[in-house]
């Protein structure tokens, strides 16, 4: 069975850091594109960003110079660095996986981790 | 903005059909993917690639891509059909992926 945990969400003050990890399990991690996917409070899905099986790299322009998106294949997990926190980044972080060779098609998802950014 | 547009909300009476549309221009490229999300809980793929659903995602969802709309149709709509549901696709680059405002749909 297929498992996204997420972890690292917590209340943060405007321009400071945040630690995301997804941990996964039941699937060959490092075969996978994997995630990142927000929701703010009340609103719709948000692409933030994804990562190859090769570690190819994309941003939404929302995040691009502020967030760092990681793997590391040995501990099957993903994560998210998020610098210079801002209030539009409150939100509700999941980290997904696609469905090959669907590769905006997310056929699992973690429960999600909330972040808040206030002062 | 989203470069995904979706009709905010619509409502379908009970057992009847109701479609729910996704416009942009990344869709003459590639096919929209679409999601249920219920109240606190995670979204869920039901549609990707032309028409494909995920294992156990019921046979009354159905989706179509055609010229720049991507469509969702529920064919004998039921109460646990009542959700919000997103389309996704890529940009019109095709580097990024971009989803829907989402529609909030209403089983009466």
């Amino acid at each position: 069975e297929v498992q996204l945990v997420e972890s690292g969400g917590g209340l943060v003050k405007p321009g400071e850091s945040l630690r995301l990890s997804c941990a996964a399990s039941g699937f060959t991690f490092s075969s996978y594109r994997m995630n990142w996917v927000r929701q703010a409070p009340g609103k719709g899905l948000e692409w933030v960003s994804s990562i190859t099986s090769s570690s190819h790299i994309y941003y939404a322009d929302s995040v691009k110079g502020r967030f760092t998106i990681s793997r590391d294949n040995a501990k099957n997990s993903l994560y998210l660095q998020m610098n210079s926190l801002r209030a539009d980044d409150t939100a509700v972080y999941y980290c997904a996986r696609d469905l090959p060779p669907y590769t905006y098609a997310y056929g699992d998802w973690g429960q999600g981790t909330l972040v808040t950014v206030s002062s | 903005s989203s470069e995904l547009t979706q009709d905010p909300a619509v409502s379908v009476a009970l057992g009847q059909t109701v479609r729910i549309t996704c416009q942009g221009d990344s869709l003459r490229r590639y096919s929209a993917t679409w999601y249920q999300q219920k109240p606190g809980q995670a979204p869920l793929l039901v549609i990707y690639g032309k028409n494909y659903r995920p294992s156990g995602i019921p046979d009354r969802f159905s989706g179509s891509t055609s010229g720049n709309t991507g469509s969702l149709t529920i064919t004998g709509a039921q109460a646990e059909d009542e959700a919000d549901y997103y389309c996704n696709s890529r940009d019109s680059s095709g580097n990024h992926v971009v989803f829907g405002g989402g529609t909030k749909l209403t089983v009466l």
